[in-house]
């Protein structure tokens, strides 16, 4: 069974400071990772996703995420925060044969002025 | 591209009716649909998956006869939450997957059901 834990259920970061946002997973086989946001009573967008090609995915908005394998981490950072990054943030694990997604327990983030 | 749509975004609902969730995915076929619900500030639990033309897959846990899916068409799922009661009150999205883009879904912008 695949699982996946998110580190910190809220996040407080400044307008402008680092935003980083720690996930690991685990999984038997080789997984494909994925980081959503989702504002308020609104569903799920794709921020970025790792496909086991390049390790470090470029996203919109100007996030991206470093798959680690030895690390069995998913990260995602975003050099300076914005006043529209305040959302709930869910990293979900799939395997590359399934179509299921596991979601994480999301974080939430608080962008202070 | 990618477009999933959900309707209503919102419905309140009297104990004991039950309640029609459509999910349409707008450009593209949806071989494969997924139905969640999402209780505030928590995480979102897949229900179960459906694909078009045949039964849906059940997560453990969820009641079938409670929760009926039909998957009809390539481009319509629909959730009906029968007997519904104020526990039923959550959050609902449904995501779209297309053969073609088999790592990814595409989430709709969810229902809020209420139960009184």
């Amino acid at each position: 069974a695949q699982s996946v834990t998110q580190l910190g259920s809220h996040v407080s970061v400044s307008e402008g400071a680092l935003v980083l946002l720690r996930c690991n997973y685990s999984s038997s086989v080789p997984p494909y990772l994925f980081w959503y946001v989702q504002y308020p009573n609104q569903g799920l967008q794709l921020l970025l996703k790792y496909t086991s090609a390049a390790t470090l995915v470029k996203g919109i908005n100007g996030f991206e995420a470093e798959f680690k394998k030895s690390e069995t981490s998913f990260h995602l950072t975003k050099p300076s925060a914005h006043m529209s990054d305040a959302a709930e943030y869910f990293c979900a694990v799939k395997k590359a044969a399934g179509n299921k997604l596991t979601f994480g327990g999301g974080t939430r983030v608080l962008v202070k002025p | 591209g990618a477009v999933v749509s959900q309707h209503p975004s919102w419905v309140i609902c009297k104990s004991g009716t039950s309640v029609k969730i459509e999910c349409r995915s707008l450009d593209f076929q949806a071989t494969t649909m997924f139905w969640y619900r999402q209780f505030p500030k928590q995480s979102l639990m897949l229900m179960a998956t459906s694909n078009e033309g045949s039964k849906a897959t059940y997560e453990q846990g969820v009641e079938k006869d409670k929760f009926l899916i039909n998957h009809a068409s390539l481009t319509l799922s629909t959730l009906t939450v029968t007997s519904a009661h104020p526990e039923d009150s959550s959050f609902y999205i449904c995501s779209a997957s297309a053969s073609a883009t088999y790592n990814e879904q595409f989430f709709g912008p969810g229902t809020r059901l209420t139960v009184l």
